[in-house]
């Protein structure tokens, strides 16, 4: 399929397990990013990448841990999964850092127990 | 650090009617600013994107407006349809980082 998805869409985990959340893009786009959307905070950005093996924080980075070896992909991991994590996750891409459009994936609804 | 804000939080209008959604932004160092709608329990649909150097765009019933000198941007819905009943989201792009709003809420009524 064209476009952004993610995997899987919905997740139930227990506190201290370590959850990866898959996404990937089929545009070849440089930039890719994660945020995390709850209630009263609005959509934060946990992590970036700019290309293949370069990341950087965002907002709220702390818990988890990204890495993209292939352009297409940049899984989320959660080493230790916490009830704060319980969120709705996107993934998200863009071509370059300032003059395109950002592209959204549908999203993963996880829940930690 | 750059901080977002669009009012109203949520909006009921009747069908027909034109209406404007606001955007407000602290820092008016930017590249772009992008427009999303979000239906419920689905992700993020792009609507518009304004460079820094434009003023608007227009996409269909849809015109965005920047003034990032004031650090403002308004998102005007003509005639507006049940089907636009959705949050809209604006988020702007900086040196480093990307920064969204909190939404506003629009429903339309048959």
């Amino acid at each position: 399929d064209a476009g952004i998805t993610q995997s899987p869409r919905y997740k139930i985990t227990e506190t201290g397990r370590q959850v990866t959340l898959m996404c990937h893009q089929t545009w070849s786009h440089s930039y890719m990013f994660w945020y995390r959307q709850d209630l009263g905070h609005g959509l934060r950005l946990i992590y970036y990448s700019a290309a293949a093996d370069i990341t950087d924080k965002g907002e709220v980075p702390d818990g988890y841990v990204v890495s993209r070896s292939k352009t297409e992909n940049f899984p989320l991991t959660l080493e230790s999964a916490t009830r704060s994590q319980t969120s709705v996750y996107f993934c998200a891409s863009t071509p370059d850092w300032a003059y395109n459009e950002q592209f959204f994936g549908p999203g993963t609804r996880l829940t930690v127990l | 650090k750059q901080e977002v804000t669009q009012i109203p939080a949520a909006l009921s209008v009747p069908e027909g009617e034109n209406l404007v959604l606001n955007c407000s932004f602290t820092d008016s160092a930017i590249y772009n600013l992008q427009w999303f709608r979000q239906d419920p329990g689905k992700g993020l649909t792009s609507l518009l994107l304004i460079q820094s150097s434009q003023r608007e765009q227009t996409s269909g019933r849809l015109n965005a407006s920047l003034d990032k000198s004031s650090g403002r941007s308004t998102l005007y819905i003509a005639a507006s349809q049940p089907g636009d009943s959705a949050t809209y989201l604006c988020a702007v792009r900086g040196g480093q980082n990307f920064v969204f709003g909190p939404g506003t809420r629009l429903s339309v009524l048959p």
